[in-house]
This record gives structure tokens, C-alpha cells and sequence, in this order.
């Protein structure tokens, strides 16, 4: 593993259906993030976690939910699907000082909720 | 709030052309400025860094300045290729003791470079 690593690559889900998305990244960085991409709407900061242990709500956290058990893995968790969480989802990790605040994204996953 | 925005929303340029795509904040107290590209249906790859006491970063045939009084960053791009074809995106993080620790993006850039 070089980097940050998602799965699945891409998802159909049918609506209240449970989801979740793994997140791993090998960098040791502290600080994990998961956006959502829309068209016309930008990135939008989901949940983030300053350390392992500990999560926080970003902009858009409504339906979801995460995880920090370790410094490597962040699932993001969908409860019960939306069509309105159709989206392109990207997990990031940075440091958390000086040159190591430089963020690093992963490859995304595209969900679509029907 | 901390908005981004970035100018022009899509740009054209024939090949070889030197090129500037705008930033602007509206809130000066940032701890740093990072640009990115994104190809289609990538993911994002980090270009440059740019602390907040720094005015420049280059990395080859990019460079980017930082001028936070004035809530502004530009993105040089010298002898434009078709390979530079991408969304380029600008996020700053507002200074601790603000907004937290947390990125806020611009909405993008779309760059087309034309052989």
C-alpha cells in the first residue's frame, strides 16, 4: 500500500440499505477526512478525526457516521441510505503541523443510491 | 465563514501558452493554502504548499504565490502542455483558534490546453 487506499472503487446501493466505506492509509498521518464531491456543490467536509480516538462533524454529517479505532483506518458509514447520498466520496490524511498539514486524498468512491 | 473562490470557473489555451488561474479568500487568517488538480473521475493530487508566512512555492513549470492581506493566491503555470488538462482546485485552512484545523475549498478551475 503507497498512500490512501479506498473500497469499494464504486457502489449501487438500494435506498435504507446500510454502507460503508473503508478508508486505509499508510502515511502514519494523524489527521483523517472524508468529503463528498457534487456537481455545482464542490467538496464538502463530512467527518474528520484529528487522532486516532477522535472524530469530529464537518459541514455535511447528517446520515453519517465514522470510526477511529486505529491511526490507519477510518470507515465512513451510511445507516440507511439516501438517494439524496449519491455522491463521489473521497477519504484525505494530513498531518497535523508545518509541511505534514499538506493534504493527501484517495482515489474516491463513487456511490449512487437509487 | 471562511469562502474560496476561484477565477475563471473554465479556461482555454493553446499549447505553450504561460497561464494564471486566481484564488481568492475572504478570511485572512489562514494557516496554509494548498493547490491541487483532479483529473476526471480521480481523485485529487496535492501540487503545492504554501504556508501562511510564505509568499511563493514552485515546483517546475508551477509556481504559487500567497498574498494573505490582500485574501488572494495565484497558480503560474509556465509553457502550458495538453497533459495539464485538469480541474485545478485551491483549499486554504483557517488559522487555529478559528475555524479548527479543517480545509475549505474553491469550487475549481477547469483547465483545457489544446495542441
Amino acid at each position: 500500500i503507497a498512500g490512501i487506499t479506498q473500497a469499494p472503487t464504486s457502489q449501487i446501493l438500494a435506498a435504507g440499505r446500510r454502507m460503508t466505506l473503508r478508508c486505509t492509509q499508510d502515511m502514519r498521518h494523524n489527521a483523517m477526512y472524508w468529503y463528498r464531491q457534487d456537481l455545482g456543490l464542490g467538496l464538502r467536509l463530512i467527518h474528520y478525526s484529528n487522532t486516532a480516538g477522535t472524530t469530529g462533524k464537518g459541514e455535511v454529517p447528517d446520515g453519517y457516521s465514522v470510526s477511529r479505532a486505529n491511526t490507519d483506518d477510518f470507515p465512513l458509514t451510511l445507516a440507511s441510505a439516501v438517494p439524496s447520498q449519491t455522491s463521489v466520496y473521497f477519504c484525505a490524511s494530513s498531518g497535523l503541523a508545518g509541511r505534514g498539514n499538506e493534504q493527501f486524498f484517495g482515489p474516491g468512491t463513487r456511490l449512487t443510491v437509487l | 465563514k471562511q469562502e474560496v473562490t476561484q477565477i475563471p470557473a473554465a479556461l482555454s489555451v493553446p499549447e505553450g501558452e504561460n497561464l494564471v488561474l486566481n484564488c481568492s479568500f475572504t478570511d485572512s487568517a489562514i494557516y496554509n493554502l494548498q493547490w491541487f488538480r483532479q483529473d476526471p473521475g480521480k481523485g485529487l493530487t496535492s501540487l503545492l504548499l504554501i504556508q501562511s508566512s510564505q509568499r511563493e512555492q514552485t515546483s517546475g513549470r508551477l509556481n504559487a504565490s500567497l498574498d494573505k492581506s490582500s485574501g488572494r493566491s495565484t497558480l503560474y503555470i509556465a509553457a502550458s502542455q495538453p497533459g495539464d488538462s485538469a480541474t485545478y482546485l485551491c483549499a486554504v485552512r483557517p488559522g487555529v483558534g478559528n475555524y479548527g484545523q479543517n480545509f475549505v475549498f474553491g469550487p475549481g478551475t477547469r483547465l483545457s490546453v489544446l495542441p
